[in-house]
């Protein structure tokens, strides 16, 4: 069975400054992807960033990267120059390369201040 | 591109009528959609898994002859709460995965259907 958890239930930061949520894992697959969604208020779920695991080089876009550290089972988000519209509650999702479902964490709400 | 639409938006009905809510893949063909529950301040619950032109696969406790799921089409999964009740209010999002060769495993989102029974 996969398991996702985000320990940290809300975070926040100061506008322009940098955030780093945490997500670990727990998974007997070899080969399997990771997944960062975002939930702004609207509730509209949002791709942010996907790692496969096969690949040692950590997935990045634009203001999004993210630490994977397979031995260690963990996949953090971090956000650079946070924006106010970075508000949201953010998920990080697992799922098996042969597999359909994806497999949520229970979210952090991130605030920004401004 | 890999836009999901969902209709309605927001839906309130009598109890012990049935609703009918749409999901579809705007520019991409979706084999296989997903549809979850989410209640508020809580992470997504998969309730079922729509398969175009075959019977839908629902989760353990998810009652398959009250929630109804057709996928007729490569580009549409309908959810139909029968005979609703206020329990069954709730914020219900469908998601598609892109069935082309690259990102496969990627679901995209709808932007959610909140239901309420009155």
């Amino acid at each position: 069975a996969q398991t996702v958890t985000q320990s940290q239930p809300e975070m926040s930061v100061q506008e322009a400054e940098t955030v780093t949520l945490s997500c670990t894992y727990d998974t007997s697959e070899s080969d399997y992807y990771l997944f960062w969604y975002k939930q702004p208020p609207s509730r509209q779920m949002i791709l942010v960033i996907r790692q496969e695991a096969y690949k040692q080089q950590n997935a990045t876009e634009n203001r999004f990267s993210v630490n994977f550290q397979k031995a260690a089972k963990s996949f953090s988000l971090k956000i650079s120059d946070s924006q106010l519209g970075d508000a949201a509650m953010y998920f990080c999702a697992g799922l098996k390369s042969s597999g359909d479902k994806l497999t949520f964490g229970t979210g952090t709400r991130l605030a920004v201040r401004p | 591109g890999a836009v999901v639409s969902q209709h309605p938006s927001r839906v309130i009905c009598k109890s012990g009528t049935s609703v009918k809510i749409e999901c579809r893949s705007l520019d991409f063909q979706a084999t296989t959609m997903f549809w979850y529950r989410q209640f508020p301040k809580q992470s997504l619950m998969l309730m079922a898994t729509s398969n175009e032109g075959s019977k839908a696969t629902y989760e353990q406790g998810v009652e398959k002859d009250k929630f109804l799921i057709n996928h007729a089409s490569l580009t549409l999964s309908t959810l139909t709460v029968t005979s609703a009740h206020p329990e069954d209010s709730s914020f219900y999002i469908c998601s598609a995965r892109d069935d082309g060769l690259a990102g496969w495993e990627t679901q995209y989102f709808g932007p959610g259907t909140r239901l309420l029974v009155l």
